[in-house]
């Protein structure tokens, strides 16, 4: 099945500091989406980003996938971006169809 | 977007007692949702894929019969963690898609 790694496992920033958090997939796949999990473990849809880039607000997101990776960035970091990111694919068809694969996430604090 | 709502968000049992879990989509139509576990400080692990109207498809290592899930309609699917023990206690999330995947808020099940 797909492989799914995150890199970095932990980032400690200053508030105001920019980010980028990776994400990198075993096969081709159709399906990537990034998540935020607060501390509360809701888990917060970022991102729906199979291809292509997409900002909103402070986050934006590339994903490149004929080199199976994405990206994650956090611009001018606030205390309440703290959490655990995680990213996720699923295939588009075969037996796996609809299975998400996380990562291991990124744990993300944030200091005042 | 889609929204997938999970009660209860916390819940406490004796040992021997069964739990049941629901998940509901709130805005859409979900013939399959799926039910997901999470282990402090770890990610999310599937656990099985709820099909409304027939039977639950398990990942490997889950026990079926320790973990029943019903999905009896197209919006409602209940996980119930029978004759509950101290390990099973756990984080336990839903998802299911309208598009981009969609996630409950999580059900924090402590056994003593």
């Amino acid at each position: 099945g797909i492989q799914v790694e995150q890199s970095p496992p932990d980032l400690i920033l200053q508030e105001g500091a920019n980010s980028t958090l990776r994400c990198n997939f075993s096969d081709s796949v159709n399906n990537l989406q990034w998540f935020h999990q607060n501390p509360w473990g809701q888990l917060i849809n970022l991102f729906y980003i199979p291809s292509g880039t997409k900002q909103n607000g402070r986050l934006s997101a590339t994903t490149v996938a004929t080199e199976r990776y994405s990206l994650l960035y956090i611009s001018s970091s606030q205390t309440t971006d703290s959490g655990v990111y995680f990213c996720a694919s699923w295939p588009v068809g075969g037996t796996s169809y609809g299975k998400l694969t996380f990562g291991q996430g990124t744990i993300l604090t944030v200091h005042p | 977007g889609a929204v997938v709502s999970q009660h209860p968000s916390r819940v406490i049992c004796k040992s021997g007692t069964s739990v049941k879990i629901e998940c509901r989509s709130l805005d859409f139509q979900a013939t399959t949702m799926f039910w997901y576990r999470q282990f402090p400080k770890q990610s999310l692990m599937l656990m099985a894929t709820s099909n409304e109207g027939s039977k639950a498809t398990y990942e490997q290592g889950v026990e079926k019969d320790k973990f029943l899930i019903n999905h009896a309609s197209l919006t409602l699917s209940t996980l119930t963690v029978t004759s509950a023990h101290p390990e099973d206690s756990s984080f336990y999330i839903c998802s299911a898609r309208d598009g981009p995947f969609a996630f409950g808020s999580g059900t924090r099940l402590t056994v003593v």
